[in-house]
């Protein structure tokens, strides 16, 4: 079945690094979503990415879509202790379901 | 804001038993979600439903069974509880069928013995 593999799994960084995860699918993807979820709460929704090769900034947070579109990344520049948490990507095909990685939990060592 | 609310938030059962997580939401969204979360496997699709009387299965949908009579609604019951449903369950709503932004519930940390 489709598949989104999401890495790294974890990442320990001191604060003032940068940090990137990195998410890929098996198949071309419609959409994909990113979403934040601090310790001990619930997935908040980032941003959505939809077509091939976009870029879209939130402050300190770059949100990349593959050309091909199966693949996507986001980058944080300077990471803060308030990065802390999980980040998933998610992607949809045309079919409609979501499918989650398996989330990159963030570490940020002040 | 309490625009989707899950209750219990905790919930210790054991094996064999019956157990109902609830999900309301206030937005009068279509779309609604169970999903389950488990270290090293995200959150995985359990059932979904487009609107009131509508569901569907998702990713891992055994042991589980959902039901929606109204569209701000949508309970989970494990019918026989096993330690492997030992998980925390996220509830979440959209407008869309995921092309829209998802909007989860706090969750509700269940542990089967």
């Amino acid at each position: 079945g489709q598949q989104v593999m999401q890495i790294p799994q974890y990442q320990h960084v001191q604060e003032g690094e940068d940090f990137t995860t990195y998410c890929n699918s098996s198949t071309t993807l419609s959409n994909i979503q990113w979403y934040k979820q601090r310790p001990g709460g619930h997935p908040v929704f980032l941003i959505q990415l939809v077509k091939s090769g976009e870029v879209k900034k939130q402050k300190r947070l770059t949100f990349q879509f593959g050309e091909a579109k199966k693949n996507s990344s986001l980058h944080i520049t300077a990471t803060q202790t308030t990065d802390v948490g999980t980040y998933f990507c998610a992607g949809q095909r045309n079919t409609g379901k979501l499918i989650f990685g398996q989330g990159t939990t963030l570490q940020v060592k002040p | 804001d309490a625009g989707i609310t899950q209750s219990p938030r905790y919930k210790i059962t054991e094996t064999g038993r019956q157990v109902t997580l609830m999900c309301h939401q206030t937005w009068s969204h279509s779309y609604m979600f169970w999903y389950r979360q488990d270290l090293g496997h995200g959150l995985r699709l359990i059932y979904y439903s487009a609107a009131a009387d509508i569901t569907d299965k998702g990713e891992v949908p055994d042991g589980y069974v959902v039901s929606r009579s109204k569209t701000e609604n949508f309970p989970l019951t494990l019918e026989s509880a096993t330690r492997s449903q030992t998980s925390v369950y996220f509830c979440a709503s959209s407008e869309g069928r995921g092309w829209v932004t998802q909007y989860f519930g706090p969750g509700t940390r269940l542990t089967v013995l």
